[in-house]
C-alpha cells in the first residue's frame, strides 16, 4: 500500500513565526508533490506543486523536496491566524491520476 | 473566478436509495475527478474522467458508482444502492491540464446515508 504520512499535530505556532509541516512518502517512483490547504469544513485549495528536488517558494510559502530521502516539506513564513488549517500533502504515484493525500497536518497561529 | 459548482451541498438518504451528485467542472477544464472524504479521515480518490470515459477508478468505485458527463458542462456520480458508509463528504475536482495534481475542488457535496 503505497503511502503518504504526515503528523496530524495540532502544531501551534506564534503569529509571525515560521511554521514547518513535514510529510514522507513511500513510492519512490513518485514525480510530482502538491500542498493542499483545508479549512475546517471546507475544500482542498492547492497551495503548492513541486516536482524537483530541492526549494520552491511562493510568496510567504517554500515547499521542499528530497526524493532520496522521499520527503516533502512546506515552510510558511511570517505565519498569520489565517493560516490556521490542516495542510495535506499529496502524492501522485507514477503512471497514474490519483492524488494520494496525507492525513493531513493541523495548523493553529496563536495570536 | 472560475469555479467548480457542486449539488447539492447536504443530501440525506435512506440506505438503499440511489443518489446522484452533480458537478459543473470548470468550463474550459478537461479532467474531471470524485474524491471522497469520510469525517475525520483522509481524502480519496475515487474515479477520473477525461474524454467522456473513465481514464482511472480506486477500488472504493465498485458496480454501485457511477460517473457520467450527460451534457457539456454537468459531470455526475450516481451511487446506486447506498449504504451507511458511503456517508462522507464528496469532492468533485477539475484540471486544466494533464498535471493531474493541480486540481480545484468544489465545496463538495455531503452525503448522510440513514
Amino acid at each position: 500500500q503505497k503511502e503518504v504520512e504526515q503528523n496530524s499535530g495540532p502544531l501551534s505556532v506564534p503569529e509571525g513565526a515560521i511554521a514547518s509541516l513535514n510529510c514522507t512518502y513511500s513510492d519512490r517512483g513518485s514525480q510530482s508533490f502538491f500542498w493542499y490547504r483545508q479549512y475546517s469544513g471546507k475544500s482542498p485549495e492547492l497551495i503548492m506543486s513541486i516536482y524537483s528536488n530541492g526549494d520552491k517558494e511562493d510568496g510567504r510559502f517554500t515547499a521542499q523536496l528530497n526524493k532520496a530521502s522521499q520527503y516533502v516539506s512546506l515552510l510558511i513564513r511570517d505565519s498569520q491566524p489565517s493560516d490556521s488549517a490542516t495542510y495535506l500533502c499529496a502524492v501522485n504515484p507514477p503512471g497514474r491520476r490519483a492524488l494520494t493525500f496525507g492525513s493531513g497536518t493541523r495548523l493553529q497561529v496563536q495570536p | 473566478e472560475p469555479e467548480v459548482t457542486q449539488t447539492p451541498s447536504h443530501q440525506v438518504t435512506q440506505m438503499g436509495q440511489e443518489v446522484i451528485l452533480r458537478c459543473v467542472p470548470i468550463s474550459n477544464h478537461l479532467y474531471f475527478y470524485w474524491y471522497r472524504q469520510i469525517l475525520g479521515q483522509k481524502v480519496e480518490f475515487l474515479v477520473s474522467f477525461y474524454n467522456n470515459e473513465i481514464s482511472e477508478k480506486s477500488e472504493i468505485f465498485d458496480d454501485q458508482f457511477s460517473v457520467e458527463r450527460p451534457d457539456g458542462s454537468n459531470f455526475t456520480l450516481k451511487i446506486r444502492s447506498t449504504k451507511l458508509e458511503d456517508s462522507a463528504m464528496y469532492f468533485c475536482a477539475s484540471s486544466a491540464t494533464s498535471v493531474t495534481g493541480e486540481l480545484f475542488f468544489g465545496e463538495g457535496s455531503r452525503l448522510t446515508v440513514l
